[in-house]
């Protein structure tokens, strides 16, 4: 089945720079691949996603990148604010065959100092 | 539209007892997911429903089941409860032919003691 690694666990910024979290598949079947954003305390909600036939991803200051061949793709933030820190997770989903099942990546908590 | 719900929002229970927790989807969303949250193992998917059938089933035990009805409500069951089920159940909904795009309800959080 499929497999998902996230790097990395934790990630502390300043306020104003740049995050990078990255994830990698196993399973070349999947081509969907969603970014959730958890807070504490509440549910994961869905920022960006990418599918398998795009290379890049754009919503403001939020950009995904994919490399199929690599089976990587990756979250970029840009200009981070304090609002963004949270806990950040990756999903690969096979459409077609997965169904309704997202293997989501370990996660990655966000710090944002001001 | 009203986002997915989820009941109760809190649970605290015993070992061996059993529990039952329920999900609403966004209306005219017809297939349901279900997944555990746990500080030590992640988002892991238990199972989905679509037009009151399990479609697919992750690798947990039997004592977790769930059905989903003809309104497309879901619940799932949890019987003899352990220590380690303490999680958050969180369900998903999502339109048919479009199973990837999942929205999250605020889950359920269960302590077992």
């Amino acid at each position: 089945g499929e497999n998902v690694e996230q790097h990395p666990s934790t990630l502390s910024v300043q306020e104003g720079d740049s995050a990078v979290i990255k994830c990698t598949y196993s399973d070349s079947a999947s081509n969907y691949f969603p970014w959730y954003k958890q807070e504490l305390g509440k549910r994961p909600q869905l920022i960006i996603d990418i599918r398998s036939n795009v290379g890049e991803k754009k919503d403001q200051r939020i950009a995904v990148t994919l490399n199929k061949t690599a089976k990587h793709f990756s979250l970029h933030i840009t200009e981070t604010q304090p609002e963004d820190s949270a806990v950040y997770f990756c999903a690969a989903f096979a459409r077609g065959t997965s169904y309704g099942k997202l293997t989501f990546g370990q996660g990655t908590i966000l710090t944002v100092h001001p | 539209k009203a986002g997915v719900t989820q009941t109760p929002r809190y649970l605290i229970k015993t070992r061996g007892q059993q529990v039952t927790l329920s999900c609403s989807p966004i209306s005219g969303h017809r297939s349901v997911s279900w997944y555990q949250q746990t500080p030590g193992q992640g988002l892991q998917f238990l199972f989905e429903y679509f037009s009151e059938t399990q479609r697919n089933k992750g690798n947990f035990p039997g004592r977790f089941s769930g059905r989903q009805f003809s309104n497309s409500r879901s619940e799932m069951n949890v019987s003899t409860l352990e220590l380690g089920d303490s999680a958050l159940y969180l369900c998903a909904s999502q339109t048919s032919g479009r199973e990837e795009t999942q929205y999250f309800g605020p889950g359920t959080r269960l302590l077992v003691l």
